[in-house]
């Protein structure tokens, strides 16, 4: 089965704080995804990234940055929090060539990471 | 992508069908219907897809419409452990830079015991 790990479920930081939030997936995944959720909101894309050091803006990508060092490894980057990106943020991957079957864009999603910025 | 309609919520009685439906009237030909459920303090996961056919999986049942303009996702037999949000995503067929799925808001589905 696909893993993908979150560093951590809960965390709380102050405002100015850079915070980074790790996303690991042991598939061999070429893309991996950030969304937050927020609620009346649903889930909005962050950013992605479908390769190594290859990153592309997803639907709000302010205030936020990213890493993609290693392939399995993605980052999410908050250089200066602040209270409203408390949220819960959920990471996601999937591989280059999807599974027919299973619509060739299956995502595979972490439990999340619930950021509290006070 | 195209954009979709979900109602908010809906219940069902627990060993009853629960029929999702979707409205997706501006999706394009070359676009599927992806849907997904979120059960409470976990990531979305997968359940079916579709592009103009009816489809069947160990999850659920999905009918589009001739005109595609609607679906209706089917859960044949409800149990509570389907009470989740679930999300009907129109999306290209993988290629190129279309690797997002758009999530919208979902529609709250609560079994009732």
């Amino acid at each position: 089965d696909v893993k993908v790990t979150q560093s951590s479920r809960y965390l709380v930081k102050r405002t100015g704080e850079k915070v980074f939030l790790e996303c690991v997936q042991d598939m061999d995944h070429e893309n991996m995804f950030w969304y937050r959720q927020d609620p009346g909101l649903g889930l909005r894309l962050i950013y992605f990234s479908y390769d190594v050091k290859m990153k592309e803006k997803g639907d709000i990508p302010e205030g936020y940055s990213v890493s993609r060092e290693k392939k399995e490894r993605f980052s999410l980057i908050l250089e200066s929090a602040s209270t409203n990106q408390t949220s819960m943020y959920l990471c996601a991957s999937s591989p280059l060539a999807g599974a027919p079957q299973r619509g060739y864009n299956e995502q595979f999603f972490g439990p999340g990471t619930r950021l509290t910025v006070l | 992508d195209a954009k979709t309609t979900q109602p908010t919520s809906m219940d069902c009685a627990e060993g009853r069908a629960a029929n999702l439906p979707c409205n997706h009237s501006t999706i394009s030909g070359n676009e599927y219907v992806y849907w997904y459920r979120q059960i409470h303090s976990q990531g979305p996961q997968y359940i079916i897809h579709g592009l103009k056919n009816n489809e069947t999986n160990e999850m659920a049942s999905l009918i589009i419409t001739e005109d595609r303009k609607s679906s209706t996702l089917i859960l044949p037999h409800a149990t509570l452990r389907d009470t989740a949000v679930y999300y009907c995503i129109v999306s290209p067929r993988r290629g190129g830079s279309n690797y997002k799925l758009t999530f919208g808001k979902g529609t709250l589905l609560t079994v009732n015991p």
